[in-house]
C-alpha cells in the first residue's frame, strides 16, 4: 500500500531538548516536504527536498533543520524546541511537487 | 508576501444540494492549484488539481475552476453528501526562484458543514 509514514504520532516535550520526526515514504518519490498546521493558519512549508542531498526552505524554517540521506527518509529535527513550535506537524511525498502530493497522518507535537 | 486565502472560514449546507467553495491567490505565476480535502484527525487527501492552461477540470462530482483573471480559484461538489463534511484547502504552486524547485502555498481552509 502507497503510504506516508510519520513518527511518533504524538509527542511532548520540554524546551530545549532535541528532538527528531521521523518520515518515510513507499513510493520512490522525488519530492519530500514539512509542513506545520496551527489554527486560523492552514498549512505552511517548512523544508522540501527535490531529491537526496537536496533541500530548500519553505516558508516557515526558523528553528528547524532536515536532511535527505536516503530517497525515501526525510525526518525532521528541531534541534532546540520551544514552545512556538507546538503545532501539528504533517510530512508530505509526491514526483515533482507540482502533483498530487501524499500526506502522512500527522505528529502532534507540544513543547511545554 | 505570497499568500493564498478562501473566502468563507465556514459554509453549511444541506444535504443534496451544490456546494461551492472559493479561494483567491495573490501569486500571477502560480502555474499549479490543487484542492486537498482534510477530515478530523487525518491528513489532508487529495481531491482534484488544475493547471494554469486550463480553465475547468472535472473529477467525480467535483468541477474546479480557475479564472486567472481576477486570479480565482473554485471548487463545485455536486450533491453533498455528510461524508463531505470536512476542511477543505486550497493551494497553489510555483517554481521557486532560487532553486527552481516547486512550492506550495495553501490557503487556510473551508469548513463545510452538511446537515441531513
Amino acid at each position: 500500500e502507497a503510504q506516508v509514514t510519520q513518527n511518533p504520532r504524538y509527542l511532548i516535550t520540554v524546551t530545549g531538548k532535541k528532538l527528531t520526526v521521523t518520515c518515510s515514504q513507499n513510493m520512490n518519490h522525488e519530492y519530500m516536504s514539512w509542513y506545520r498546521q496551527d489554527p486560523g493558519l492552514g498549512l505552511r512549508q517548512i523544508y522540501y527536498s527535490m531529491n537526496v542531498e537536496v533541500t530548500d526552505k519553505g516558508d516557515v524554517p526558523e528553528g528547524y533543520k532536515v536532511s535527505r540521506k536516503e530517497k525515501r527518509n526525510f525526518p525532521l529535527i528541531l534541534e532546540s524546541p520551544s514552545p512556538n513550535q507546538t503545532s501539528l506537524y504533517f510530512c508530505a511525498s509526491s514526483w515533482t511537487g507540482a502533483d498530487e502530493q501524499y500526506f502522512g497522518p500527522g505528529t502532534r507535537l507540544t513543547v511545554t | 508576501g505570497e499568500s493564498v486565502g478562501l473566502h468563507l472560514p465556514t459554509l453549511s449546507v444541506q444535504e443534496g444540494d451544490n456546494s461551492i467553495i472559493n479561494c483567491a491567490y495573490s501569486n500571477s505565476a502560480s502555474d499549479y492549484f490543487i484542492w486537498y480535502k482534510q477530515e478530523s484527525g487525518k491528513g489532508p487527501q487529495f481531491i482534484i488539481d488544475i493547471r494554469s492552461n486550463m480553465d475547468k477540470r472535472q473529477g467525480q462530482r467535483v468541477t474546479v475552476l480557475l479564472n486567472k483573471t481576477v486570479k480565482h480559484l473554485s471548487l463545485q461538489i455536486a450533491a453533498t453528501q455528510p461524508g463531505d463534511s470536512a476542511v477543505y484547502f486550497c493551494a497553489s504552486s510555483r517554481a521557486s526562484m532560487n532553486t527552481g524547485f516547486q512550492k506550495l502555498v495553501f490557503g487556510t481552509g473551508t469548513r463545510l458543514l452538511v446537515s441531513p
